[in-house]
């Protein structure tokens, strides 16, 4: 139990363009979806924290405007990169939460790693 | 803030020998503490978490972690290394009072040298 799946694996597009991720909990409703990014050998930096049906409240630093983040419903969250450019290029994870326990577990994604060319 | 170190970048061990990597957290707040495991160009796997009870937590695929509050630590143990347990480690805890925002150390490379 408790499968988060991601969606591409892999992608690599040219500068400028928009990339979108999707991250679907598999056997549980998360109501609470966690996107981070990680560089290589260093450990995990959390983006935003999305709930279903309300805006993500985003990290410092993080522009909101250039990665969007949609919670539709209880078991999907996508991340746009738009207008990606090559600094964008990471390894990007997500997370789902059985939130609203004490000792909520996240569960996280197999990951995406974008390339910008 | 609430956070979680863990002071070494790598360890290495041989295979069948008992392995620890080791991680302390700062005093505040009820230490919900977990530990996960990354192996290459994946997510993270939950290993195990202390929430309250028992000290002595038993994970996955073998793994267990000790809780001490007198040394602020939750080291991950286990009794005998594979091969296969080489990977990353990370160890983790909620950021703040009411939220489940996990704080990650920096990582521990684990290396079982056959």
């Amino acid at each position: 139990g408790a499968v988060v799946s991601q969606h591409p694996s892999r992608v690599i597009c040219k500068s400028g363009t928009s990339v979108k991720i999707e991250c679907r909990s598999l056997d549980f409703q998360a109501t609470t979806m966690f996107w981070y990014r990680q560089f290589p050998k260093q450990s995990l930096m959390l983006m935003a924290t999305s709930n279903e049906g309300s805006k993500a409240t985003y990290e410092q630093g993080v522009e909101k405007d250039k990665f969007l983040i949609n919670h539709a419903s209880l078991t999907l969250s996508t991340l746009t990169v738009t207008s990606a450019h090559p600094e964008d290029s990471s390894f990007y994870i997500c997370s789902a939460s059985l939130a609203g326990l004490a000792g909520g577990t996240q569960y996280f994604g197999p990951g995406t790693r974008l390339t910008v060319l | 803030a609430q956070s979680v170190a863990q002071p070494e970048d790598q360890v290495n061990v041989a295979e069948g020998n008992p392995l620890t990597v080791k991680c302390t957290y700062s005093v505040s707040g009820n230490p919900y503490l977990f530990w996960y495991v990354q192996y290459p160009n994946r997510g993270l796997q939950f290993l195990l978490k202390y929430i309250t009870g028992d000290n002595l937590v038993k994970g996955s695929y073998g793994f267990e972690a000790e809780f001490n509050k007198s040394q602020t630590s939750f080291h991950l143990k286990k009794p005998s290394a594979l091969v296969s347990d080489s990977a990353l480690y990370f160890c983790a805890r909620y950021s703040g009072a009411g939220s489940y925002q996990l704080t990650f150390g920096k990582g521990t490379k684990l290396s079982v040298i056959p």
